[in-house]
């Protein structure tokens, strides 16, 4: 079965320095991959995805990951974090389904940056 | 502008009630999904539908109910044989596809009280 297993629950991080959230798949099939943002109280907004082609994916606010298929990983970075950069992160798989697609999440890291 | 809706924002309930959230999106998004979020477990696949009137089982199906009589709508009803409902709901939607992003309506917080 595939699953994702982010290794961190929480980061503390202080301002400007920089991030790295690792996160970890099994799957035997096609990858697609990723990364989800949700501040507090609210829905998940995508950061970034990888389907196909170049390995370094980038994203919005300064994000990026890397997908290695050797190591089964595709971890998210970020050079330089903001405040506004607290919030709980989440790495997903897609799987096909019956001719849908189903998205299995991590258990989500929480980054929480000090001034 | 386009997006998706969830009502209420918050939502208590007594031991033995049935309640229902709503979900409601203008992306003309033909696949439609439930996850429920429970603190250090990420989110979990309650149904999902591809179209109008089919909707499936995902992992954590007992004690929910839905329904897709309108391609904007899918709402999730909570039943009184859920044995933990307290949750964060999230709805989401993408278009039918084998790699489409899915879109996260803002969620629903349910209290059993």
């Amino acid at each position: 079965a595939q699953s994702v297993t982010q290794l961190d629950s929480q980061v503390p991080v202080f301002e400007e320095a920089p991030v790295e959230l690792r996160c970890n798949y099994s799957s035997s099939v096609s990858v697609y991959l990723f990364w989800y943002v949700q501040y507090p109280n609210q829905g998940l907004q995508l950061l970034l995805k990888y389907l196909s082609g170049s390995t370094l994916v980038k994203g919005i606010n300064g994000f990026e990951a890397e997908f290695n298929k050797s190591q089964t990983s595709f971890h998210l970075r970020k050079p330089s974090v903001h405040i506004s950069d607290t919030a709980e992160y989440f790495c997903a798989v897609l799987i096909g389904i019956q001719g849908a697609q189903k998205l299995v999440f991590g258990q989500g890291t929480r980054l929480t940056i000090n001034p | 502008d386009g997006g998706i809706t969830q009502s209420p924002k918050y939502l208590f309930r007594k031991e033995g009630q049935n309640v229902t959230l709503s979900c409601e999106q203008n992306l003309n998004h033909d696949a439609m999904y439930w996850y429920r979020q429970d603190p250090g477990q990420g989110l979990r696949l309650i149904y999902y539908s591809q179209i109008v009137n089919d909707f499936q089982k995902g992992d954590i199906a007992e004690g929910y109910s839905v329904s897709r009589e309108k391609k904007e709508s899918f709402p999730l009803t909570v039943t009184s044989a859920q044995k933990n409902p307290t949750a964060f709901y999230l709805c989401a939607s993408s278009v039918t596809g084998s790699t489409d992003t899915q879109y996260f309506g803002p969620g629903t917080r349910l209290t059993v009280l």
